[in-house]
């Protein structure tokens, strides 16, 4: 049965700062990543989407890699500001649309 | 890539009574999804919405209370029935395309049971 786990569960940073959130998973077997930003009671923004075959995806500020040998994700994050306070989750499509979501991360940002 | 909209928005509902969540997506999306996501918890799947046929339910929810329609390739409803407190939670629906297989997701429907 797959299971994603995200690390930390929450995080507090000054303006400007890299930071890294993490997500691993138990079952290899992927079709693709995606994480997602959840602003407070709203609904999931998609960031970035691996598929299976790709290392890594970037999107401005944001990199992400994956490494599936290792069952792991990093979603690097480059010059934080207020803005990007959020909750960051991790969801692993295992084929189908079998989707599994990680608890999240909770980012924040402080000026 | 596709715009999903959900009405309502939030909701206050006493207990015992039901209420309809629709989805709404702006292009014809091959797969629609029903999630639901409770206090301070991250996302679990309730059903897959098929077109013109009934809904796969998840392991713990079932047809009776979570009743789901999907009339078209861009349109479907969730209906939480006989609602209790513990259905308090964020109703979201989800689409996608096969090829890419990217999600998206509406702005989520937000329930309160008293």
């Amino acid at each position: 049965k797959q299971e994603v786990t995200q690390i930390p569960a929450a995080l507090s940073v000054p303006e400007g700062e890299n930071l890294v959130l993490n997500c691993s998973f138990t079952d290899s077997a992927i079709y693709n990543l995606q994480w997602f930003r959840q602003d407070p009671g709203k609904g999931l923004t998609s960031l970035l989407l691996i598929q299976s075959s790709q290392r890594e995806q970037t999107s401005g500020r944001l990199n992400a890699s994956l490494d599936k040998s290792s069952g792991r994700s990093t979603l690097y994050i480059a010059a934080s500001q207020p803005g990007d306070s959020a909750t960051y989750l991790c969801a692993v499509n295992t084929g189908g649309f079998k989707t599994i979501f990680g608890a999240g991360t909770r980012l924040f940002v402080k000026a | 890539s596709a715009v999903i909209s959900q009405k309502p928005s939030r909701d206050i509902c006493q207990r015992g009574t039901s209420l309809t969540i629709q989805c709404q997506v702006d292009s014809q999306v091959t797969m629609m999804f029903w999630y639901r996501q409770q206090p301070g918890q991250s996302l679990t799947l309730i059903a897959t919405a098929n077109q013109g046929s009934e809904a796969t339910y998840e392991s713990g929810f079932v047809i009776d209370k979570f009743p789901i329609s999907r009339p078209n390739l861009t349109f479907s409803t969730l209906t939480v029935s006989n609602m209790s407190p513990e259905d308090s939670s964020i109703y979201l629906c989800s689409a996608a395309v096969e090829g890419s297989g990217e999600q998206y997701f509406g702005p989520g429907t937000r329930l309160t049971v008293t």
